[in-house]
């Protein structure tokens, strides 16, 4: 149980376009979705926190217009980098928010590696 | 505020070598920690974890104890194995356990 997905895994682009993933809760509702950014050899950094049917709170320095999230369902959230350029090239992680033996945790996603040409 | 400090790697070791990795942390309340492992290319699998202080966390021969006292969450391995080279990132949740704050990652290089 608790699997997330993310789709695609890769992706390529042309600078000025916009880039669309995916992130999925498989086998349980999330209220709650997080996205995350990793740069190469660095620690994950929180960009913001999405709820289902609300607008997603930004962290500190991420753009909301650059990042946008939807979370339309308890099992979707999309986050769609716009106008992308080379400096949004990055490893973008999903987790999901779910409950396990009682406890809070989250649960993450395989990662989208975005490259913009 | 939250924190997690871990120790900076890479730390290289020889198969079948004895690992442990430091992490501390700040906190108010009280956390749940976590230890997870991201191999290259790939997303974060958790690895352990511990809810409550003295909880010990063990998976894939992998183990950590919640030590209130030091605050500390070092994860530690009998015998590490190639297979095991990966990046390791200690967390810590918030009480309501929804936010996670990471310690920076330690690189793990097992050699043959």
């Amino acid at each position: 149980g608790a699997v997330v997905s993310q789709h695609p895994s890769w992706v390529i682009c042309k600078s000025g376009t916009s880039v669309k993933i995916e992130c999925r809760s498989l086998d349980f509702q999330a209220t709650t979705m997080f996205w995350y950014r990793q740069f190469p050899k660095q620690s994950l950094m929180l960009m913001a926190t999405s709820n289902e049917g609300s607008k997603a709170t930004y962290e500190q320095g991420v753009e909301k217009d650059k990042f946008l999230i939807n979370h339309a369902s308890l099992t979707l959230s999309t986050l769609t980098v716009t106008s992308a350029h080379p400096e949004d090239s990055s490893f973008y992680i999903c987790s999901a928010g779910g409950r396990t033996s009682g406890y809070n945790e989250q649960f993450f996603g395989p990662g989208t590696r975005l490259t913009v040409l | 505020g939250d924190s997690v400090t871990q120790m900076e790697g890479p730390v290289t070791l020889s198969e079948e070598a004895f690992l442990t990795i430091n992490c501390t942390y700040t906190a108010t309340g009280y956390p749940s920690l976590f230890w997870y492992v991201q191999y290259p290319g790939e997303g974060l699998q958790l690895l352990l974890k511990a809810t409550k202080a003295d909880d010990k966390g063990s998976n894939k021969g992998f183990e950590a104890t919640y030590r209130k006292e030091t605050t500390s969450f070092h994860l530690e391995k009998g015998s590490v194995q190639v297979s095991d080279s990966a990046v390791y990132f200690c967390a810590l949740g918030n009480n309501a356990g929804n936010m996670l704050t990471f310690g920076g990652g330690t690189r793990l290089m097992v050699k043959p």
